[in-house]
């Protein structure tokens, strides 16, 4: 079946500094991509999403490629904020079916002054 | 504009007693709807999907059900918690391939 692969668990970081959290899928579909963001106590919103090989997609300082060839889709930014602090999760769609949304574990992205 | 409404917003019940989680989306016609669980710090495990009224379908079995008896509108319940079942419970909303827009949660703790 489908499934996200997320290798960091917890990542801390000072402020100012570049991040990049991985993400790679299995799926046997077109796939859909996204990155979400959970604050603490609030519930994930979407910060990125992509279906299109090899285009960049940004939004808040956050950009990720979708690359097909290496089933890659890794979150990117350039410098890191306090308020960056939160949960943030890789999640795979099957393009076409609207039935499946798939979260890798996540990341713990905690940036300290 | 779309809103999606989670009610209640937190609850505290003993184990072997009903629940019922309620989700209302409000200026979509006949969205995709799920419900989701999230142990705390924990990953989101999608429980329940339903692309149109009347059909639901199981993605994890948990000892609860969901049902979808308007359009607008999607119940997850259970005649007897478990401990296991605390943690936080999202509804969420989709067009096919668009965005999956979450409501708010309901956080459940079982005791």
């Amino acid at each position: 079946g489908d499934s996200v692969t997320q290798t960091e668990g917890l990542v801390t970081l000072t402020k100012g500094l570049p991040v990049m959290l991985n993400c790679t899928y299995q799926t046997t579909y077109s796939p859909f991509l996204f990155w979400y963001v959970q604050h603490l106590n609030e519930a994930p919103k979407l910060l990125l999403k992509s279906s299109t090989d090899n285009k960049r997609t940004e939004h808040q300082g956050f950009y990720a490629t979708l690359h097909k060839s290496s089933s890659s889709f890794h979150l990117q930014k350039s410098s890191v904020q306090l308020s960056d602090s939160a949960l943030y999760f890789c999640a795979l769609s099957e393009q076409g079916t609207g039935s499946k949304l798939s979260f890798g574990k996540g990341a713990k992205l905690t940036v300290s002054p | 504009a779309q809103t999606i409404h989670q009610w209640p917003v937190a609850e505290i019940k003993a184990v072997g007693s009903p629940l019922s989680l309620g989700c209302t989306i409000k200026g979509k016609s006949s969205p995709n709807l799920y419900w989701y669980w999230q142990a705390t710090g924990g990953t989101l495990q999608q429980l329940f999907y339903s692309i149109t009224v009347g059909q639901v379908e199981s993605v994890v079995q948990l000892n609860l059900s969901a049902s979808r008896p308007k359009d607008d509108q999607f119940i997850l319940s259970t005649e007897k918690l478990l401990l296991s079942h605390s943690g936080f419970y999202l509804c969420a909303w989709s067009l096919a391939d668009s965005d999956y827009t979450f409501g708010s949660g309901t956080r459940l703790l079982v005791i």
